[in-house]
């Protein structure tokens, strides 16, 4: 079945770090970019970053930038982010979402993985 | 950044009825980057529509979206039990991508 599966997510103090993975089924992760968005019920979808293919090009949201890294191993058919200092406001849900062309929009999306920042 | 106005909020219709969803934007969204989402609870979204007019992969085509500049539109012609849910469009024609804050369709 093609899928992707985010894991990694739960509760955390605020400062802390979490490191969430994205890893694919029923096809090559390689292939693809994929990006990261997270959703709250307040603030609705936002984008946080991209990482091309190989991994050579990564781009992120002004309100990530420095605070969350995306990395991947495509031997392991897996991306992963990164989440350091993290802070109340960075409670959601976090999707993972491939992208076949470098068009920068989704053709396939995990269900998610819940992130709580809370002391 | 491009903001996206998705209305009406919630849509209250019945099975067979025409759903039509609107999608404006703050500024013209370049070479019709423009795509539409559904997604239902406790699922992950699914694409709908990409470059404002083409049906993704397996989409039946009672699903139709149209527009350019800084207006679009998503349409159901017919709706099916299976197709109530909430729909956003997604801008990317412009850094950073944006999504538009969504419409729920209701059953009436």
């Amino acid at each position: 079945q093609v899928q992707l599966v985010e894991s990694g997510g739960g509760v955390v103090q605020p400062g802390r770090s979490l490191r969430l993975s994205c890893a694919a089924s029923g096809f090559t992760l390689s292939t693809y970019a994929v990006h990261w968005v997270r959703q709250t019920p307040g603030k609705g979808l936002a984008w946080l970053g991209v990482i091309s293919s190989d991994g050579g090009n990564k781009y992120y949201a002004d309100s990530v930038r420095g605070r969350f890294t995306i990395s991947r191993d495509n031997s392991k058919n897996t991306v992963f982010l990164q989440l350091n200092s993290l802070r109340a406001e960075d409670t959601a849900m976090y999707y993972c979402a491939r992208d076949l062309s470098w068009d920068w929009y989704f053709d396939l999306w995990g269900r998610g993985t819940l992130v709580t920042v809370s002391s | 950044e491009i903001v996206l106005a998705q209305s009406p909020g919630t849509l209250s219709l019945s099975p067979g009825e025409r759903a039509t969803l609107s999608c404006r934007a703050s500024e013209t969204v370049i070479n019709f980057y423009l795509a539409w989402y559904q997604q239902k609870p406790g699922q992950a979204p699914r694409l709908l529509i990409y470059g404002a007019s083409n049906r993704a992969t397996g989409v039946p085509d009672r699903f139709s979206g149209s527009g350019s500049g800084t207006d679009f539109s998503l349409t159901i012609s017919r709706l099916e039990p299976e197709d109530f849910a909430v729909y956003y469009c997604q801008q990317y024609g412009g850094s950073p991508l944006t999504f538009g804050g969504g419409t729920k369709v209701e059953i009436k």
